[in-house]
C-alpha cells in the first residue's frame, strides 16, 4: 500500500500569509496526487489534481507542485474563508486510494 | 445540478448491519466510477471502496474486505454500501462521491469531484 504523510499535521497562519503544506508518498506516484479542502461538519471540496491542476472554480492562489515522492500545496496570500484542513490524496493506485492523514490550518 | 444525498445510517449494534445508500441526480451515474470515503470521529478520511462503471469491478480497503460490499444501480440513478459485521471502528461519517476522469497533457488523472453531504454511522452497545 501506498502511505501518504503530511507536515505540518497543523498550522497556524495570519490573513495576508504564505503557506505551504507538504505531502510526501512512500513510493513514487508521478504526478498522480489530488488535494482537497475541508471544513468543520462539510464535505471535502476537490482542489487540485495531477500535483498542479487547479479544479475549476477554485481561486488561483492556491497552488501544487511536486513529482515522485515530494508534493507541495501553497496558497499564496491566506483569506479568512481558507481556514481549513487539507488532505493529500494519490490516484496513483486506482483501486486503493489513500489520504494523508491532513494538515490543520489555524488563524493565528 | 449535479448532487449526491446518502441515508441509511444510523445506530447499529456491534456485529449488526446497515445498508447505505446514495442517490445521484444532475448527471448519467452509469458514465462514471463511484466511491465511498469514511471519516471517523475527530479524525482523516479514509478510502473505504470505488466500483467501476458498470459495476464489474469492486475494490476495497483491506479492514473491510469481506464485511462490506458495494453496489451499484445505474438504471435507479443509486449508489449502495452493504455493512455487515460492523465494529465500533466503523463508527463514522460516510461520504458517497464521485470519480471524475480528467486528461492533462494527454495523459488520465482521477479525482473525486463531486461529494455527498455524509451519512453518519454509529456501532455501539
Amino acid at each position: 500500500d501506498i502511505q501518504m504523510t503530511q507536515s505540518p499535521s497543523s498550522l497556524s497562519a495570519s490573513v495576508g500569509d504564505r503557506v505551504t503544506i507538504t505531502c510526501r508518498a512512500s513510493q513514487n506516484i508521478d504526478n498522480y496526487i489530488n488535494w482537497y479542502q475541508q471544513k468543520p461538519g462539510k464535505a471535502p471540496k476537490f482542489l487540485i489534481y495531477a500535483a498542479s491542476s487547479l479544479q475549476s472554480g477554485v481561486p488561483s492562489r492556491f497552488s501544487g507542485s511536486g513529482s515522485g515522492t515530494d508534493f507541495t500545496l501553497t496558497i499564496s496570500s491566506l483569506q479568512p474563508e481558507d481556514f481549513a484542513t487539507y488532505y493529500c490524496q494519490q490516484s496513483y493506485i486506482t483501486d486503493m486510494y489513500t489520504f494523508g492523514q491532513g494538515t490543520k490550518l489555524e488563524i493565528k | 445540478e449535479v448532487q449526491l444525498v446518502e441515508s441509511g445510517g444510523g445506530l447499529v449494534q456491534p456485529g449488526g448491519s446497515l445498508r447505505l445508500s446514495c442517490a445521484a441526480s444532475g448527471f448519467t451515474l452509469s458514465s462514471y466510477k463511484m466511491t465511498w470515503v469514511r471519516q471517523a470521529p475527530g479524525k482523516g478520511l479514509e478510502w473505504v471502496a470505488n466500483i467501476k462503471q458498470d459495476g464489474s469491478e469492486k475494490n476495497y480497503v483491506d479492514s473491510v474486505k469481506g464485511r462490506f460490499t458495494i453496489s451499484r444501480d445505474n438504471a435507479k440513478n443509486s449508489l449502495y454500501l452493504q455493512m455487515k459485521s460492523l465494529r465500533a471502528e466503523d463508527t463514522a461519517v460516510y461520504y458517497c462521491a464521485r470519480d471524475y476522469l480528467y486528461t492533462y497533457a494527454s495523459r488520465y488523472y482521477y479525482g473525486v469531484d463531486v461529494w455527498g453531504q455524509g451519512t453518519t454511522v454509529t456501532v455501539s452497545s
